[in-house]
């Protein structure tokens, strides 16, 4: 009965491979974000997207972009990674436009060598 | 854009209080919400001030003054299993996204 699940748990990878992370919720919340915690476990927004609108933090590079098939899922796809890419990456959601507390998925960890 | 402060670390013995500061800088606030992450975890949702005063949860509480774009996190009774990050995070700027904070490391000592 997990609330937000995001696979894999852990990825580690070359350099200027492809990857992607899954996330889904079954919560039945409308707005999905991913979330970026570098080393000194800074929580930056990276996306944020519901059935109507894509939000793209500026400073995200175009390397990352996000997949919703549908509102219960939002992928992370990641091109050509960097060793800068290394961090933990965090899915999560939320209810309506208004304020409503975001619920995490358990994070992903991508390691590029 | 938006930016919030909050110390580093902040250290206290099993049973003590304490509490987390946090001033921020947005336009068009919304309200200040906190989270609690331990290590290897997720964050966690704790409490979130729409409005002025204290809100009380349990053994936490939290705080807001707008006028001083001011807010805190009391945790009481502290417990070994309290030591995490905690954050506080603000919505606003027209932006229901909300915008973290670094985070302050809580270390309970026995």
């Amino acid at each position: 009965d997990t609330a937000v699940s995001q696979t894999p748990k852990y990825l580690v990878t070359q350099m200027g491979n492809d990857k992607s992370i899954k996330c889904e919720q079954n919560l039945g919340h409308d707005t999905m974000y991913w979330y970026k915690q570098d080393s000194k476990k800074f929580l930056k927004i990276m996306f944020s997207y519901n059935n109507k609108e894509l939000i793209i933090n500026e400073t995200v590079p175009n390397r990352f972009s996000p997949k919703s098939p549908d509102k219960a899922h939002l992928n992370l796809h990641i091109n050509s990674l960097e060793l800068g890419d290394s961090a933990v990456y965090f899915c999560a959601s939320s209810q309506g436009q208004v304020y409503s507390p975001l619920h995490f998925g358990n994070g992903t960890r991508l390691t590029v060598t | 854009g938006q930016s919030l402060e909050q110390p580093s670390e902040v250290t206290a013995v099993e049973g003590a209080i304490v509490q987390i500061n946090c001033t921020y800088q947005t336009s068009g606030f919304y309200g200040l919400s906190w989270y609690q992450q331990h290590d290897g975890g997720a964050p966690t949702f704790l409490s979130y001030n729409g409005l002025d005063g204290l809100e009380e949860t349990g053994r936490f509480s939290s705080f807001l003054s707008r006028s001083d774009s001011y807010g805190y996190l009391l945790l009481q009774e502290l417990q070994m299993k309290d030591s995490a990050s905690y954050f506080c995070a603000v919505n606003g700027g027209g932006s229901y996204i909300p915008t973290f904070g670094r985070g302050t490391s809580l270390i309970v000592h026995p």
